[in-house]
């Protein structure tokens, strides 16, 4: 079946820095991808609408400018959380459709867990 | 490797019970998630099982097995809404490995 990887699994930063979460579709073209934050035993938040090509779409209450979406390639969305805090501590999830399929057919990733200090 | 299977699809009727299987084969175990997706919204925490026995919200209930690898959802007193994709996810090692997602179609 299709798979979708993140890199990294886990990253521990100090509070100020930036960090880059990657979302690749591993064996299919995607050219939307999804990111979702997820709280302990809690839904799964959608964050952004990834485009390829075009800016994302971002949801109600999320800092476009915090959270920066580039999603450079069919293959490939990157999320950069500039300037972590440590609120922004969470898990983020990418989803991604195959480009061949409709929308509600996704394959999420595993995950990247952020820790900020 | 990391394995989870579930069913691709289902049907069932309004107001009959359901339930949907999943089975998985994973290096590690924290527990097991169930998620409800509605075409095209994000999905929706449904629960979240880390001991062995079946734990009852309403009506959907959740069941695990460690020791066989097995988890179910079950849906009693189907409503049309519950027509969505029902997603398993194994946690282990803080990461989430998915199954593909059953697809429940309910019929009047």
């Amino acid at each position: 079946g299709a798979v979708v990887s993140q890199h990294p699994s886990w990253v521990i930063c100090k509070s100020g820095t930036s960090v880059k979460i990657e979302c690749r579709s591993l064996d299919f073209q995607a050219t939307t991808m999804f990111w979702y934050r997820q709280f302990p035993k809690q839904s799964l938040m959608l964050m952004a609408t990834s485009n390829e090509g075009s800016k994302a779409t971002y949801e109600q209450g999320v800092e476009k400018d915090k959270f920066l979406i580039n999603h450079a390639s069919l293959t490939l969305s990157t999320l950069t959380v500039t300037s972590a805090h440590p609120e922004d501590s969470s898990f983020y999830i990418c989803s991604a459709p195959p480009r061949s399929e409709g929308l509600e057919t996704q394959y999420f990733g595993p995950g990247t867990r952020l820790l900020v200090l | 490797g990391q394995n989870i299977d579930q069913p691709t699809e289902m049907t069932a009727t309004e107001g009959a019970i359901v339930q949907i299987n999943c089975t998985y084969q994973t290096s590690g175990f924290n527990g097991l998630f169930w998620y409800q997706q509605h075409a095209g919204e994000a999905p929706t925490f449904l629960s979240y099982n880390v001991l062995d026995g079946l734990e009852e919200k309403g009506r959907f209930s959740s069941f695990l097995s460690r020791s066989k690898g097995y988890s179910y959802l079950l849906l009693k007193e189907l409503q049309m809404k519950d027509s969505a994709s029902y997603l398993c996810a194994v946690e282990r090692d803080y990461q989430l490995i998915w199954g593909a997602g059953t697809k429940l179609i309910i019929k009047p």
